[in-house]
């Protein structure tokens, strides 16, 4: 299984997009990314996921590279309710249901 | 609100005590989840269960014992835990669909065991 590397933290002024780095380089043709977060003392929510396409929907964009080894989560506009800590994790059908978060990245969205 | 609710949000017990967490998921959804979070630990899988059936224990001592009725609702009977059971247990579910599949996650109940 494709395992995935992000920074322990990050900041980011209110209002400026954020820009999560996540590397995967031994992702699988077959894998998913998948980003979710976490916000303190709630449950996970699911942010965004993607195969190869770059992908956008209300809450994130997330940029994949052509050879699929890394990407980026994008929140356009970062609130301070965008504080929360950060999951890229790379899926496939016989770890779909089971999903395993490394530490991920605490984002920290400041006035 | 992701579509999965669970009761009782907190819940202080001891070690002698019964109880039992309560899961439901208004999506439709055909597989069901309990995951454990400890401070400062990675989440844990706990217990799958697809289409009532459980698929997935994953070595969860016999204290925790779960209970799928239907595919809306899931459960997690607790009795004679331990203080290192206290932790965050989030329910989840998700549609069948192979790797696009996501799982979504209710609010978590915090557990105190004492």
């Amino acid at each position: 299984d494709a395992k995935t590397t992000q920074p322990t933290s990050m900041d980011c002024a209110e209002g400026r997009a954020a820009n999560l780095p996540c590397n995967h380089s031994t992702i699988s043709g077959n894998e998913y990314v998948y980003w979710y977060r976490q916000i303190h003392s709630q449950g996970p929510q699911y942010i965004i996921h993607g195969l190869k396409n770059n992908e956008t929907n209300e809450m994130a964009s997330l940029i994949i590279t052509e050879d699929r080894k890394s990407s980026t989560l994008i929140l356009p506009h970062a609130t301070l309710r965008d504080t929360a800590v950060y999951y890229c994790i790379v899926i496939n059908t016989g770890t779909a249901s089971k999903l395993t978060f490394g530490t991920g990245t605490r984002l920290q969205v400041t006035l | 609100e992701t579509g999965v609710t669970q009761t009782p949000r907190h819940l202080v017990m001891g070690m002698t005590n019964k109880k039992s967490l309560k899961c439901e998921q208004h999506l439709g959804h055909n597989a069901m989840y309990w995951y454990k979070q400890s401070a400062k630990k990675p989440l844990e899988l706990m217990f799958v269960y697809n289409f009532k059936e459980q698929t997935e224990n994953n070595s969860v001592p016999s204290r925790f014992s779960p209970e799928c009725p239907n595919s809306s609702h899931l459960f997690l009977h607790l009795h004679t835990l331990q203080p290192e059971d206290s932790a965050l247990y989030l329910c989840a579910s998700s549609q069948r669909q192979g790797a696009q599949e996501t799982q979504y996650f209710g609010p978590g109940t915090r557990l105190l065991v004492l």
